[in-house]
């Protein structure tokens, strides 16, 4: 596709429900990067794919996140058990490779409000 | 200590004046730097990057690298209101501490007053 695509765009669900979210990536790159942004916070990196290579999971915040990037694209983060201080918008985006010189584009995001 | 640091604001500049956007970061090691945009409810978008010391130019944009002082800045000259958005340093760590995630700061909001 023409940029980074995130689905859904908005999902409420209920404290201690599961949520998928689906990101797809530029076509061609091989990085891709979930971030999650609080209300007028920065950028929290959660986890970092890299073609082949073992993930860099050092951002997740508990064990009820992971992440699993299948074929090399697409990629689901999946949050358990969702709690109300995981309300925040995901964002997920992506690079030719993780090389110094390549800019990351960014999704639109995937605004999570847990109630 | 953060690992980038910006002055959260909001800086509020009059329309046509100069916006200054510093930020520092603690990584000696850090190799790239990078200035997204971000409109409110919108994800960010990359203004510049830049890689060695010195100064670096596009349109009214110009980003400045002081490695040795770990500190980069964003000029914005000619200041228009479209330019208001929260601004945000965002870093790439060394290649020896294996992480190649930008680190992001929490951003610099900038008004631009008509």
């Amino acid at each position: 596709g023409a940029g980074v695509s995130q689905s859904p765009s908005n999902k409420v669900t209920e404290k201690g429900k599961d949520v998928e979210l689906r990101c797809d990536p530029i076509s061609g790159h091989t990085a891709l990067y979930w971030y999650r942004q609080s209300l007028g916070q920065g950028l929290e990196f959660l986890i970092y794919f890299q073609g082949n290579s073992a993930p860099d999971k050092s951002g997740l915040p508990s064990d009820r996140f992971s992440a699993e990037r299948t074929g090399g694209s697409v990629s689901t983060l999946t949050i358990q058990r969702t709690q109300q201080e995981d309300s925040a918008v995901y964002l997920c985006a992506s690079s030719k490779d993780s090389s110094s010189g390549n800019t990351i584009y960014f999704g639109e995001g995937s605004w999570l409000t847990v109630v | 200590q953060k690992e980038v640091e910006q002055n959260s604001g909001p800086l509020s500049v009059p329309e046509g004046a100069i916006a200054s956007l510093n930020c520092t970061y603690s990584d000696r090691v850090s190799q790239s730097f990078f200035w997204y945009r971000q409109y409110s409810g919108k994800s960010p978008e990359l203004i510049m990057s830049i890689y060695s010391n010195g100064d670096k130019e596009d349109g009214r944009f110009t980003a400045q690298l002081n490695k040795a002082s770990q500190y980069v800045s964003l000029l914005i000259r000619d200041s228009q209101p479209s330019d208001s958005a929260t601004y945000l340093c965002a870093v790439r760590p060394g290649m020896d501490t294996g992480r190649r995630a930008l680190t992001f700061g929490s951003g610099t909001r900038l008004q631009v007053q008509p």
